[in-house]
């Protein structure tokens, strides 16, 4: 079966620009997530999707970054305007969503904050 | 709230040793757990789970056993490769407190 795919593998961007990161979850996959992984750190969920309604964004810093899923497919995560801080990897990953089905991850994309 | 903790890293080996990354959680309820593995450039893979007390998970010869009077989830191989050169994540899963993914411990084989 295909993966998770994510776009762009990377992207490097000025402090206070705008980026954006695309997701395609595993077809049949109801449950989509995001995550921020910092060097050295584990991933942090940012914002978790089901079907196209938010599940739960309690880590998602509202001020600078939204996230969609429409049609409860594919999903986009947005930063606006981006800080330095922000320099980590964005993960996606879907599952069947129950807490015995493992999450699939995509490759990731790779932001650098100039 | 639920938590996670792993064995830091980084962890180096030689080809064939025994391999164990220790993980102990706090968490509500019994979680399944994971294990994760990352290699470089790449995004998380499972490497095994458990969803019970007592179940054993087991992956490309490595394993770990679901101790629910511990509260533990070790991680072990009993001759590693230089191919296991990862990065290793413990991941207790529940539906009230999702999952949490450990620190990562950074393990790398020599030849």
């Amino acid at each position: 079966e295909a993966g998770v795919a994510q776009s762009p593998r990377y992207k490097i961007i000025e402090k206070r620009q705008s980026v954006a990161f695309w997701c395609n979850p595993i077809s049949g996959h109801a449950t989509l997530y995001w995550y921020q992984q910092i060097l050295g750190q584990g991933p942090k969920l940012l914002i978790q999707f089901q079907n196209n309604g938010v599940v739960d964004d309690s880590q998602l810093p509202k001020d600078r970054f939204s996230a969609e899923r429409l049609k409860g497919v594919d999903s986009t995560l947005k930063i606006q305007p981006a800080k330095l801080e922000d320099s980590a990897v964005y993960l996606c990953a879907s599952s069947f969503g129950t807490e015995t089905k493992p999450q699939h991850f995509g490759d990731g994309t790779r932001l650098s904050i100039l | 709230g639920d938590s996670v903790t792993q064995m830091e890293g980084p962890v180096t080996l030689s080809e064939e040793a025994f391999l164990t990354i220790n993980c102990t959680y706090t968490a509500t309820g019994y979680p399944s757990l994971f294990w994760y593995v990352q290699y470089p450039g790449e995004g998380l893979q499972l490497l095994l789970k458990a969803t019970k007390a007592d179940d054993k998970g087991s992956n490309k010869g490595f394993e770990a056993t679901y101790r629910k009077e511990t509260t533990s989830f070790h991680l072990e191989k009993g001759s590693v490769q230089v191919s296991d050169s990862a990065v290793y994540f413990c991941a207790p899963y529940s539906s009230a407190s999702k999952i949490i993914f450990g620190s990562g411990t950074r393990l790398s084989i020599r030849p």
